[in-house]
């Protein structure tokens, strides 16, 4: 249990296009998604958090119009990197955390995402 | 301030040998703690929470972390270290349950098994 996907896993695309990013819970209801930043041999860094139906809150230093966040449900989260630049490249992952029962604390995550941008 | 720290970039431990990352936190009250692990390309996994309750918890894969306040400090642990154990790890800490209840992460250590 407690599954989380992430679509696509790599991308490569050209600097000023946009680029969307879904992340699914599989077998739970997620009224909590997070979004994160990994850069290479570094930890994560938190980008938003995301609650079903309202509008995501941003860490300081995201860009809120750059970085767009849609829960539109329990079971999807979408991240879009728009106009993306060579400097969006990394690795970035959702985690997802259950909206009931004793693991309400505990947030499972997505495979990640490789964004390349050229 | 850091909530979370881990000492080590890296740990190297030949395989069968018992295995230590350390982790260490700085934030009041009752924080929530996690050991989660990283393989290369991969998202997180989650290994091992403390929440309250024993000290030791015990995890997927056979890791363990004990939790001991008077240290600020929630080590994973494994008896008997495996090759395919090689991964980043990450310690991470809710520092104040029931607010944001956002993880902040350590660092990572990559830990190497030796064969």
């Amino acid at each position: 249990g407690a599954v989380v996907s992430q679509h696509p896993s790599w991308v490569i695309c050209k600097s000023g296009t946009s680029v969307k990013i879904e992340c699914r819970s599989l077998d739970f209801q997620a009224t909590t998604m997070f979004w994160y930043r990994q850069f290479p041999k570094q930890s994560l860094m938190l980008m938003a958090t995301s609650n079903e139906g309202s509008k995501a809150t941003y860490e300081q230093g995201v860009e809120k119009d750059k970085f767009l966040i849609n829960h539109a449900s329990l079971t999807l989260s979408t991240l879009t990197v728009t106009s993306a630049h060579p400097e969006d490249s990394s690795f970035y992952i959702c985690s997802a955390r259950p909206g009931s029962g004793t693991s309400t604390d505990t947030q499972y995550f997505g495979p990640g995402t490789r964004l390349t941008v050229l | 301030a850091q909530s979370v720290a881990q000492p080590e970039d890296q740990v190297n431990v030949a395989e069968g040998n018992p295995l230590t990352v350390k982790c260490t936190y700085s934030v009041s009250g009752n924080p929530y703690l996690f050991w989660y692990v990283q393989y290369p390309n991969r998202g997180l996994q989650f290994l091992l929470k403390y929440i309250t309750g024993d000290n030791l918890v015990k995890g997927s894969y056979g890791f363990e972390a004990e939790f001991n306040k008077s240290q600020t400090s929630f080590h994973l642990k494994k008896p008997s270290a495996l090759v395919s154990d090689s991964a980043l790890y990450f310690c991470a800490v809710i520092p104040t349950p029931g607010s944001a209840r956002q993880l902040t992460f350590g660092s990572g250590t990559q830990l190497t098994v030796l064969p």
